[in-house]
């Protein structure tokens, strides 16, 4: 079974600062771990994705996360965070041993980056 | 190059009433899913297709059917519409199943 949780509904942060939001998952086997963002009206977009390798994981418009094994969470983040940041994010998990199964997703997390 | 393209955008149905949406993709890929996007709820899997000819049961399968009878079409049909359907239902599609998924832009359906 692959189940993910976002712990926050809402995150609210001011311009410039650090941004993080989390992500915690359970899997029976080896996690594969994707984030995804949703701008109003608009279907999601991929940001990026832990498989394998380098524990911290760059993508897109400066967006990177963090896979910790120990404690199972992958949570994104941004150094600065910009107005135009402020989107619903959504993690994924799929559990590796799953063959063709497809990846769960997280009920998001809402950004708002105040000006 | 479109992506995934659903069609329609918008539908208003009366309860028991029928539809199928319409999912498109032009980028060869083999996985295509459907999802629905319901408030405080995240995207729950409808169905989904690992291929040509091929469908699976995903979360809530309940009252909706799929098919792929062609590579780049997934389709999904309501028999008889009802008000729980009341959702924004999004197509997306993958080259694999680790693969980045895109998403087509949405259908918002209410069923009154």
């Amino acid at each position: 079974a692959q189940s993910v949780a976002q712990p926050e509904d809402q995150v609210n942060v001011a311009e410039g600062n650090p941004l993080t939001v989390k992500c915690t998952y359970s899997v029976s086997g080896n996690p594969y771990l994707f984030w995804y963002v949703q701008y109003p009206n608009r279907g999601l977009q991929f940001l990026l994705k832990y498989i394998t390798g380098d524990n911290l994981v760059k993508g897109s418009y400066g967006f990177e996360a963090e896979f910790n094994k120990s404690q199972t969470s992958f949570h994104l983040k941004k150094p600065s965070a910009l107005v135009s940041d402020s989107a619903l994010y959504f993690c994924a998990v799929r559990d590796g041993w799953s063959g063709n199964t497809p990846l769960v997703f997280g009920k998001g997390t809402r950004l708002s980056v105040i000006a | 190059n479109a992506g995934v393209t659903q069609t329609p955008k918008f539908r208003v149905l009366k309860t028991g009433q029928s539809m199928t949406l319409l999912c498109a993709q032009d980028m060869n890929h083999e996985y295509m899913y459907w999802y629905r996007q319901d408030p405080g709820m995240g995207l729950r899997l409808i169905h989904y297709s690992v291929g040509e000819g091929t469908t699976a049961k995903g979360e809530v399968p309940d009252g909706y059917n799929v098919s792929r009878l062609k590579k780049q079409n997934f389709l999904l049909g309501l028999e008889s519409a009802a008000p729980s359907q009341t959702s924004v239902y999004f197509c997306a599609s993958s080259l694999g199943v680790n693969t980045e998924a895109f998403f087509g832009q949405g259908t918002r359906l209410t069923v009154v």
